[in-house]
């Protein structure tokens, strides 16, 4: 069965300063990953997502993550983070295998308080 | 675009009772995904449907079922519940199947007395 271990539960910054998010994950296989965000009172939304080809992938708000095959990791980060990134963080795998794509398993979540 | 509606948005129950949750995904999303979200035990696939069927099923016991009608929208049905049932549900559609990029909706909040 796969997992995902997301290392850090609580986490705190400043504004400008750097962020980075970590996921582990064990799969005996290829595997998709993703990493969603649930910003306060709204819902779970993907942030990026990596399927194939550059490991470095970059997703929306400044956000990127890199996916380490030999580590089996996929750290999510951002140069200068704002206080507008205060979230919670999920980091999420699932095999691309045909129908199964959908059924993704989430890390604990990793709670980011930026402060101003 | 309207996004995933779910409902109830909250609702409390008791033991025993059983409960039925509603899920309207995006227009043209033929996928609905179900997750149960816990402090204790995170996020949590429940299971999926594509086209009327289920095509994948999470490590939940049978209390836990679904269906999803011609129009895509989807339900899932709780029997029997118990305390540890109390959770976020979260409904999420996609358009089509397998790619693992989910549009959530905001969750039906169950507690269980």
């Amino acid at each position: 069965a796969q997992s995902v271990s997301q290392h850090n539960h609580h986490v705190i910054l400043s504004e400008a300063a750097s962020l980075e998010l970590g996921c582990n994950y064990s799969y005996g296989g290829t595997v998709n990953l993703f990493w969603y965000v649930q910003y306060p009172g709204q819902h779970l939304q993907l942030l990026l997502k990596y399927f194939s080809g550059d490991p470095l992938v970059k997703g929306i708000k400044g956000f990127e993550a890199e996916f380490i095959k030999s580590k089996f990791s996929f750290n999510l980060r951002k140069p200068s983070v704002q206080w507008s990134d205060t979230a919670e963080y999920f980091c999420a795998v699932t095999p691309p295998i045909g129908n199964a794509g959908n059924m993704l398993t989430f890390g604990g979540g990793t709670r980011l308080m930026v402060k101003p | 675009k309207a996004g995933v509606t779910q409902t109830p948005r909250y609702l409390i129950k008791t033991r025993g009772q059983q409960v039925t949750l509603s899920c309207s995904p995006i227009s043209g999303h033929r996928s609905v995904s179900w997750y149960q979200q816990t402090p204790g035990q995170g996020l949590q696939f429940l299971f999926e449907y594509f086209s009327e069927t289920q095509r994948n099923k999470g490590n939940f016991p049978g209390r836990f079922s679904g269906r999803q009608f011609s129009n895509s929208r989807s339900e899932m049905n709780v029997s029997t519940l118990e305390l540890g049932d109390s959770a976020l549900y979260l409904c999420a559609s996609s358009p089509q199947g397998g790619t693992g990029e989910l549009f959530f909706g905001e969750g039906s909040r169950l507690t269980v007395l």
